[in-house]
């Protein structure tokens, strides 16, 4: 089983809609969780860490579910520069010492006019 | 402005090549990596640097090299030895571990292909 699982879509949507992004993690133990977007042959870039109260960043909401283990991502009134790669990110906490950071394989998001 | 600048962005590497790949980031960050991206597949670390003069084997070190003789630069050396070596390569920096955990932020890649 993969550390870090995404469905790598694409979700076509159109402009206006909302769609959610889920994440699973293996790794109970993990302490911190982030989404970052990847345009094509770009590089990622951070979208927002993920509080395990839920946080909102404009039309953008994560939320965690650590009983689940898994992570998500809610995008409202999609926009066509919201097309990209989002790739779900995980700290565990036995990292060797260092800030590791397990990266999902990201979920295509295509939006069209 | 702060940030992590990667050069060459396209890279070409004959057959029993060493190449290397130039990471420098002014963002004060002790903490240093590298990783390699291929289609459809998530990020793999390939070295890790937590302070100068000292770095670690990540998940995919066979075939590369690194060095920290300096905070601000990580440069990776693709070997001969690596035998697959087209992909997108990837160097980031964030803060050290404990600081907290930490996301880490990246230049713009450096893409490398076989000649």
């Amino acid at each position: 089983r993969k550390e870090v699982e995404q469905d790598p879509g694409p979700f076509n949507v159109p402009e206006g809609a909302t769609v959610a992004f889920n994440c699973t993690y293996s790794n109970s133990a993990s302490q911190s969780f982030f989404w970052y977007r990847q345009d094509c042959r770009k590089e990622p870039k951070l979208l927002m860490s993920v509080y395990s109260s839920g946080n909102e960043d404009g039309r953008f909401t994560a939320q965690l579910n650590r009983a689940s283990q898994y992570i998500s991502l809610l995008i409202r009134d999609s926009k066509l520069s919201d097309s990209a790669t989002y790739l779900c990110v995980v700290n565990p906490l036995f990292s060797g010492g260092y800030n590791k950071l397990i990266f999902g394989a990201g979920t295509r998001l295509a939006v069209h006019p | 402005d702060g940030g992590i600048t990667q050069s060459p962005k396209y890279l070409f590497r004959k057959e029993g090549q060493n190449v290397t790949l130039s990471c420098e980031q002014n963002l004060n960050h002790d903490a240093m990596y590298w990783y390699r991206q291929d289609p459809g597949q998530g990020l793999r670390l390939i070295y890790y640097s937590q302070i100068v003069n000292d770095f670690q084997k990540g998940d995919i070190a066979e075939g590369y090299s690194v060095s920290r003789e300096k905070k601000e630069s990580f440069p990776l050396t693709v070997t001969s030895a690596q035998k697959n070596p087209t992909a997108f390569y990837l160097c980031a920096s964030s803060l050290p571990l404990q600081t907290g955990n930490q996301p880490q932020h990246f230049g713009d890649g450096t893409r490398l292909s076989i000649l």
